[in-house]
């Protein structure tokens, strides 16, 4: 049983849509991140978020943290083709610990 | 400034033999992090290690074990290989005054037959 469930796990669109992906849980988390992860390279981190509530946002994306704590989401507006990759969202419990979500696939198509 | 180092890149190895890997943290680094990535299971913690010393272990059995260096560099060891064990064993490395920032190597690619 995972401790983050992300959905959808597959997404497929096209240039210039706006797409969102899910990360739940029922466990509270201190801090959560996400990732981008390309093939044959490592995730690389995009944001942490702390605060309940908190929104973030790195040019064409949006992050949200829940206001208690145990989920969050991502939102890409007008998706590029250099978005694609896995998108893993990651919690931490304590202690330096991360437990990551199985991951959303994307791919942005011409 | 260079990144997570992680070597081998990639390896294959027969059932019931035993892998070494190694992880060279960012310089000034003195926290790593190891983790599985399969494409079922997704990413899962190992273990963490901090100035020579485990400070949290993951959900795995003891063929898996690991230990860091007083220069922090990391290894793990996987002993009594099985075909579940193929996987990418992915390094993490972070500063002790900004650990929510994890910084990962490339991995290396483990294959058992």
């Amino acid at each position: 049983t995972q401790l983050l469930e992300q959905s959808p796990q597959f997404l497929s669109i096209q240039e210039g849509e706006n797409l969102t992906v899910y990360c739940n849980s029922s466990s509270v988390f201190s801090s959560l991140q996400w990732y981008r992860q390309e093939p044959g390279e490592g995730p690389v981190l995009l944001v942490t978020v702390v605060t309940g509530g908190e929104v973030k946002k790195l040019k064409r994306l949006t992050f949200q943290f829940g206001d208690a704590r145990k989920d969050s989401s991502l939102h890409i507006t007008a998706a590029q083709p250099g978005d694609t990759g896995l998108y893993l969202c990651a919690g931490e419990l304590g202690g330096n610990q991360f437990y990551f979500g199985t991951g959303t696939s994307l791919t942005v198509i011409p | 400034k260079a990144g997570v180092t992680q070597t081998p890149r990639y390896l294959i190895k027969t059932r019931g033999q035993q892998v070494t890997l190694s992880c060279s943290p960012i310089s000034g680094h003195r926290s790593v992090s190891w983790y599985q990535q399969t494409p079922g299971q997704g990413l899962q913690f190992l273990f963490e290690y901090f100035s020579e010393t485990q400070r949290n272990k993951g959900n795995f059995p003891g063929r898996f074990s690991g230990r860091q260096f007083s220069n922090s560099r990391s290894e793990m060891n996987v002993s009594t290989l099985e075909l579940g064990d193929s996987a990418l064993y992915l390094c993490a490395s972070s500063l002790l005054t900004a650990k929510n920032i994890q910084y990962f190597g490339a991995g290396t690619r483990l294959s058992v037959l």
